[in-house]
């Protein structure tokens, strides 16, 4: 079955420093990949997405991901964290041979520490 | 380009009263989605339309929910009658197929007293 996998429900990292949150996806033909980010009680907001362009997408806030489909991952990262990075993070998948199954993976909440 | 748009924002009802959420996709999108997130939780899938066809709705709790999406544009979820558990955001989102994009309402909150 489809699925989209968040392999970290929390990530704690320090203001200043790097950080990686992890999604797998099932594999496919071709996926449309995105990263979403909700703080807390507000709606989601974009922060990238892959849809079969460079493998290497730039988002907005400084966040960046990589497609690697030998590995079926697209792992979030930024190179210095903010405070106001505190939210949750969700991996999302199109599955567009599955007649456009849109999968959520689980989210994953990420801290910030002063 | 406007965005999907959801009404109501906000609504408050009592157990076992009915509540209609109306979602308006960007023009042209396909590919339209209903998604219930409860407080702490990922969103989860209700019903997924194709132009006016249902593609998914095996998640769709269809004793109580209802969903339509007349001419392949706007969609109301309805449900019937609301139970506690029922409170959540109700999200819209749409796709389009040609680049594989994808835009979320703002969501509709649902509390049921």
């Amino acid at each position: 079955a489809q699925s989209v996998t968040q392999l970290d429900s929390h990530v704690s990292v320090s203001e200043g420093t790097p950080v990686l949150l992890r999604c797998n996806y099932s594999s496919s033909y071709s996926p449309s990949l995105f990263w979403y980010v909700q703080h807390p009680n507000k709606g989601l907001q974009l922060l990238l997405k892959y849809t079969s362009a460079a493998t290497l997408v730039k988002g907005i806030n400084g966040f960046e991901a990589e497609f690697k489909k030998s590995e079926t991952s697209f792992h979030l990262t930024k190179p210095s964290a903010h405070m106001s990075d505190a939210a949750e993070y969700f991996c999302v998948v199109i599955y567009m041979e599955y007649g456009n199954k849109l999968v959520f993976g689980a989210g994953t909440i990420l801290r910030v520490k002063s | 380009e406007a965005g999907v748009a959801q009404s109501p924002r906000y609504k408050i009802i009592e157990k076992r009263q009915s509540v209609a959420f109306w979602c308006n996709p960007i023009s042209g999108h396909a590919t339209l989605y209903w998604y219930q997130q409860i407080l702490g939780q990922g969103p989860k899938l209700l019903i997924q339309f194709q132009n006016n066809g249902v593609v998914d709705d095996s998640q769709l709790p269809k004793d109580r929910f209802s969903a339509e999406r007349l001419k392949g544009v706007d969609s109301t979820l309805k449900i019937q009658p609301a139970k506690l558990e029922d409170s959540a955001v109700y999200l819209c989102a749409s796709h389009r197929m040609n680049t594989g994009e994808l835009f979320f309402g703002e969501g509709s909150r649902l509390t049921v007293l």
